[in-house]
C-alpha cells in the first residue's frame, strides 16, 4: 500500500516549456486535489476532482489544467510553464464524504521554471 | 481577507515547556477544523481534527471556539520531536479545504 505518489519528484523547466505532474493514489478514495505551497504561504487549491471524469477549480486554477481519467489518477498539466509557477506541487486524497475525513498527501514535486 | 490567519512565529521554547497557537478563519459557516504538521520540505501529516467540544490527543489539546472564530492547538511538555511547522486547515463546503501559512515550532534542548 503505497498511498499517494508523486511523479516526478524534482524539475526544471525553461519558460515556456510544458509537462505534466502525475498523482496516483490506491485507497480507492474519491475525492483528489492539487495544491501548491509557495515559501511562507500555506497550501493554496489549484484543482480538485470529486470523482473520476470530474475536475473542479480552486483558488488558483489560471495556467494549469487537469484530467482525471481513471479514479487512482490525477494529471496536472502545465500548458506554458512561467517562473511564477516555480512551487512545491501536493497532491491529497481522501475518502469524500463530510469533509471531516483526512486528507493523505503526496510527498511533493518541486518545480523551478527559469 | 485571508481565509484562514496564524501567527508564523518561530515559537522557540525549551523541551518540557506548553506553549500554544491559535488561529482565526473568516467564514463562521466553516464546518471542520484540523491541525495538521509539516517538517521541513516534507508533506503535510493530520495532526488532529477539531471538535466542537474540544479534543485531546496525548499531549495535544485543540480547542475550537466558533463565536470567535478561532481555534487553538495546546502542546504540552514539548520534546525536541515536536519542531516542525503546525498548519490550521479549515472546511468550509465538502470540497475544499483551506490552510493557513502556518506557524514554526523550535524546540531547544
Amino acid at each position: 500500500n503505497a498511498g499517494v505518489t508523486q511523479t516526478p519528484k524534482f524539475r526544471v523547466l525553461k519558460t515556456g516549456q510544458s509537462m505534466t505532474l502525475l498523482c496516483a493514489q490506491d485507497m480507492n478514495h474519491e475525492y483528489m486535489y492539487w495544491y501548491r505551497q509557495d515559501p511562507g504561504m500555506g497550501l493554496r487549491l489549484i484543482h480538485y476532482s470529486v470523482g473520476e471524469g470530474t475536475t473542479a477549480k480552486g483558488e488558483v486554477p489560471d495556467g494549469y489544467n487537469v484530467s482525471r481519467l481513471k479514479k487512482q489518477n490525477f494529471l496536472l498539466g502545465l500548458e506554458s510553464a512561467a517562473p511564477s509557477q516555480t512551487s512545491v506541487y501536493f497532491c491529497a486524497s481522501r475518502v469524500a464524504g463530510t469533509g471531516t475525513d483526512t486528507q493523505y498527501f503526496g510527498p511533493g514535486t518541486r518545480l523551478t521554471v527559469l | 481577507r485571508k481565509e484562514v490567519e496564524q501567527d508564523p512565529g518561530p515559537f522557540n521554547v525549551p523541551e518540557g515547556a506548553t506553549v500554544a497557537f491559535n488561529c482565526t478563519y473568516s467564514n463562521s459557516a466553516s464546518q471542520s477544523f484540523f491541525w495538521y504538521r509539516q517538517d521541513c520540505r516534507k508533506e503535510p501529516k493530520l495532526l488532529m481534527s477539531v471538535y466542537s467540544s474540544g479534543n485531546e490527543d496525548g499531549r495535544f489539546t485543540a480547542q475550537l471556539n466558533r463565536a470567535s472564530q478561532y481555534i487553538s492547538l495546546l502542546i504540552r511538555d514539548s520534546k525536541l520531536s515536536d519542531s516542525a511547522t503546525y498548519l490550521c486547515v479549515v472546511n468550509n463546503n465538502f470540497n475544499k479545504f483551506y490552510f493557513g501559512s502556518g506557524t514554526k515550532l523550535n524546540v531547544k534542548p
